[in-house]
């Protein structure tokens, strides 16, 4: 079966703490992007990559930190620089990065701050 | 300032009725829209895209139209099962370097 996973489903974070959220899609897709989902907000772009070895920040990049080593691959950290990072993380990726690009999503991680 | 909103009371519709979900959007000229399904604690899933020159699409059940004029893009589902509720997403391409902007959502509840 071809798609995107994400581990854990559930994540918890002591304060002070980075922690590590795993993406992996075996569709063969070139773009890869984190988004963060809170109650009442539209998704909003963490990060994105177009290409393996290259990624770009979105609108609220900090406090977090990818990398793309893997064409499959796609972690991003929460680091501890990250205020607020109780949410909802959900991982996408596309074919390329274009107008009429359709997104693919994992089933998301959420995460929790103790 | 550009904003992108959709109705956040729930639709609470009557099976086998039509529901109509709104997207409207201010100070962005996108020249796609899309529409995704997200069921609680899963991923949106891809459901419909529609260009600037296209009026309506159809997939289904489903059409989405697309008034560049109004601002507005309409989701229809005709004859809605229990199965249709859940949570619908707007997406719209957005100035730069192809992001798309995302509207919080509307939550769908079709009762038996």
């Amino acid at each position: 079966d071809g798609g995107i996973t994400q581990s854990p489903k559930y994540l918890f974070r002591k304060e002070g703490q980075n922690v590590t959220l795993s993406c992996e899609q075996n569709l063969n897709h070139d773009a890869m992007y984190w988004y963060r989902q809170d109650p009442g907000q539209g998704l909003r772009l963490i990060y994105y990559s177009q290409i393996v070895n290259d990624f770009q920040k979105g609108d609220i990049a900090e406090g977090y930190s990818v990398s793309r080593e893997k064409k499959e691959s796609f972690p991003l950290t929460v680091t501890s620089a990250q205020k607020n990072p109780t949410a909802f993380y959900l991982c996408a990726s596309s074919i390329e990065r274009g107008p009429t690009d359709t997104q693919y999503f994992g089933p998301g991680t959420r995460l929790t701050v103790l | 300032s550009q904003k992108i909103e959709q109705n956040s009371e729930a639709l609470n519709i009557q099976e086998g009725k039509t529901a109509t979900l709104t997207c409207n959007y201010t100070n962005y000229s996108p020249a796609y829209l899309q529409w995704y399904r997200q069921d609680p604690g899963r991923g949106p899933v891809f459901l419909l895209l529609i260009r600037e020159n296209e009026k309506e699409k159809r997939k289904e059940r489903l059409k989405v139209t697309f008034d560049t004029t109004l601002k507005q893009s309409l989701f229809h589902i005709t004859a809605s099962q229990p199965a249709d509720s859940a949570t619908y997403l707007c997406a719209l391409l957005g100035d730069s370097n192809y992001q798309l902007i995302w509207g919080a959502g509307t939550k769908l509840i079709i009762k038996p």
